[in-house]
């Protein structure tokens, strides 16, 4: 079936450090992939999403690459801020599943300054 | 636009009360979504409509939990009766697929403590 494996938090960074949030998935077929983010007491919201291999999504800094060879959309940011202290959500759309979000089991991020 | 909107924000109740969480969907999104986020087990899809048709529950926990979405604009999660370990962040989502390939919006989340 469909999965999204993500790296274990929680992660814990300096001020300006390089951060990677690794994720893998299990799908049949291309499914678009997508990072979503909460900070606290807050909803989750889409950080940036790719609908095909080698696509690359970005905003706010942040960025991931479609990797079908690998099955993977690791999130990248070359310079974190304590602003950026939240949890990070991997997940990934199937076409024939109507809009259906599989999630992984997210990644706590803490920056410290 | 005012995004995903849930109410109430917060509830407190006593264990074998009623409670109604209520979620009004952006609008013109086909899809939406219940879900249960706690630190046990993390976030949990409950179910979702398309054009107000229930789709999938499979996630729905058991009998005490319901839900209704009478039209395009308003859904209700309705827990009857009401248990300690439904102690939780709900939060209700929408997406429009045809137009925005599954992103989904999320409100704010209602906050449920069961006494």
């Amino acid at each position: 079936g469909n999965s999204v494996t993500q790296m274990e938090g929680p992660v814990t960074l300096s001020e300006e450090a390089f951060l990677t949030i690794n994720c893998t998935y299990t799908a049949t077929g291309y499914p678009s992939l997508f990072w979503y983010v909460q900070y606290p007491g807050e909803g989750l919201q889409l950080l940036l999403k790719a609908t095909k291999a080698d696509d690359k999504g970005s905003n706010k800094g942040f960025e991931a690459t479609y990797r079908k060879e690998t099955t993977s959309f690791h999130l990248e940011k070359g310079s974190v801020q304590v602003s950026d202290s939240a949890v990070y959500f991997c997940a990934l759309s199937r076409d024939n599943q109507g809009g259906k979000l599989i999630f992984g089991q997210g990644t706590e991020l803490s920056v410290k300054p | 636009d005012a995004g995903v909107i849930q109410s109430p924000r917060h509830e407190v109740t006593e264990m074998g009360q009623e409670v109604t969480l209520r979620c009004k969907p952006i609008s013109g999104h086909d899809y939406l979504f219940w879900y249960r986020q706690t630190m046990m087990r993390g976030l949990e899809l409950l179910i979702y409509f398309n054009n107000n048709v229930p789709i999938d529950d499979s996630g729905m926990p058991e009998d005490r939990f319901s839900a209704k979405m009478p039209n395009a604009s308003f859904s209700t999660l309705k827990i009857q009766p009401s248990e300690p370990r439904d102690s939780a962040v709900y939060f209700c989502a929408s997406s429009s697929f045809g137009s925005d390939r599954g992103t989904q919006y999320f409100g704010p989340g209602t906050r449920l403590l069961v006494l």
